[in-house]
Formats: structure tokens, sequence, C-alpha cells
């Protein structure tokens, strides 16, 4: 099986644009969860969808936001970029919640550069 | 709630030596416990899993972890550092369809 595969890899914006970054989980996994990774704050948890509904959601502002399709492909969107925004944005599938497998497959990540 | 503690930001051992990083979580539920490992410029990826099975859990590449629910541990370990080990590693717990990371560990081998 193909493994989660993120688009771009790399991006660089200027503050106040917004971008737009895409996730393809693996075959049959249906979650779909994004994070965003700095070395300051490490690893935080963004959203998560299953089933195109969002499930969980973390502590960001709205200007993070997410959506993911019926193929269960995720995109997520960051408007009015700021600096702070500059860091690895990692995207997880796995499969659906109530599985005793339920390990997140990471994607290699896209990394975004604000300037 | 749920929360994971990685006791060491870094941790520098030399080739061939044994590695233990430690990690302890917090958790309201019985937990599913992973360990991740992240090389530099790279996604992460599974080294092993604990899901209520057996309390000693075998993963990639020789590492290992037990899980001790009267210490809330799951520290990870390995015999003998290669040089190829040096990356970052996560202790993650998860629950309620999500994932808590611990802040990481570096581990840095020394030929």
């Amino acid at each position: 099986k193909a493994g989660v595969t993120q688009t771009p890899r790399y991006l660089i914006k200027t503050r106040g644009q917004q971008v737009t970054l895409s996730c393809s989980p693996i075959s049959g996994h249906r979650s779909v969860s994004w994070y965003q990774q700095t070395p300051g704050q490490g690893l935080q948890f963004l959203f998560e969808y299953f089933s195109e509904t969002q499930r969980n959601k973390g502590n960001f502002p709205g200007r993070f936001s997410g959506r993911q399709f019926s193929n269960s492909r995720s995109e997520m969107n960051v408007s009015t970029l700021e600096l702070g925004d500059s860091a690895l944005y990692l995207c997880a599938s796995s499969l659906p919640s109530g599985s005793l497998y339920n390990e997140q497959f990471f994607g290699p990540g896209t990394r975004l550069t604000v300037l | 709630a749920q929360s994971v503690t990685q006791l060491d930001s870094h941790v520098s051992v030399s080739e061939g030596t044994p590695v233990l990083l430690r990690c302890n979580y917090s958790s309201s539920y019985s937990p599913s416990l992973f360990w991740y490992v992240q090389h530099p410029n790279k996604g992460l990826q599974l080294l092993l899993k604990y899901t209520s099975a057996a309390t000693l859990v075998k993963g990639i590449n020789g590492f290992e972890a037990e899980f001790k629910k009267s210490e809330t541990s799951f520290h990870l370990t390995k015999p003998s550092a290669h040089m190829s080990d040096a990356a970052e590693y996560f202790c993650v717990v998860s629950a309620s369809n999500q994932f808590y990371f611990g802040t990481g560990t570096s581990l840095t081998v020394i030929p």
C-alpha cells in the first residue's frame, strides 16, 4: 500500500497570504489528523476528520481550518498567515477508532515558511 | 485527562551501549501507547505500540518497551545503540480519537 502523501512538500508564503495543504491517506483509512510541529512548541494537534466530519479540534485560532472529502483526502487551510505559522505540518491517517491497531501513519510533512 | 511526560529532552550514548528513553503517562482510560521516531527532515515512523496485550512490546530496529501500570511508565530501550538511531523520539498516548505527544527526546549516538 502507498503511504500517506502530502503536497506540496515545501511552501514559501508572505504574511497575510493564505495557504492550502493537501493530504492523501492510506487507502482504506478514514481518519485524518493534522499536526503542527515547531521547535518551540513541539507537535501540536490541529484537528481530526472522519467521514468528512471534524471530530476533534485542537487549540488553534479560526484561521486554521480543514475539510475532508468523500474519498478521505483532506485539506487544511491557513488564512492571513503570520510569521509564527512557519512550521512543519504533518498529516496522519488511521483506521477508525475502536480498532486495536489505531496507530497513526504519518506523511513526510509540508514545510511552510512565512516571510 | 491524558498526558505524556518524556523525562529527558536529550540523551547521549556511545555506539554499542544501551539506550534508555523514559516516558511517563497519565490516562483516565486503559491507554494505547506508542513510540515514534523522527529522523531529520522526515515524517514520524512507528517504532512500537502497546494495546493491552503483552506488557513487553518489541518493535522495529531492536527497540522494545515495557508497560508498567503501577509506575505509569512506558520506557523505550535498546541493548546496543547504532549510529543510525540518532533521531528524535516521541512517546504518545492515544485516547478519545486523539494522539497526545510528549515533547520528544533527542538521541545522540557518539561514535
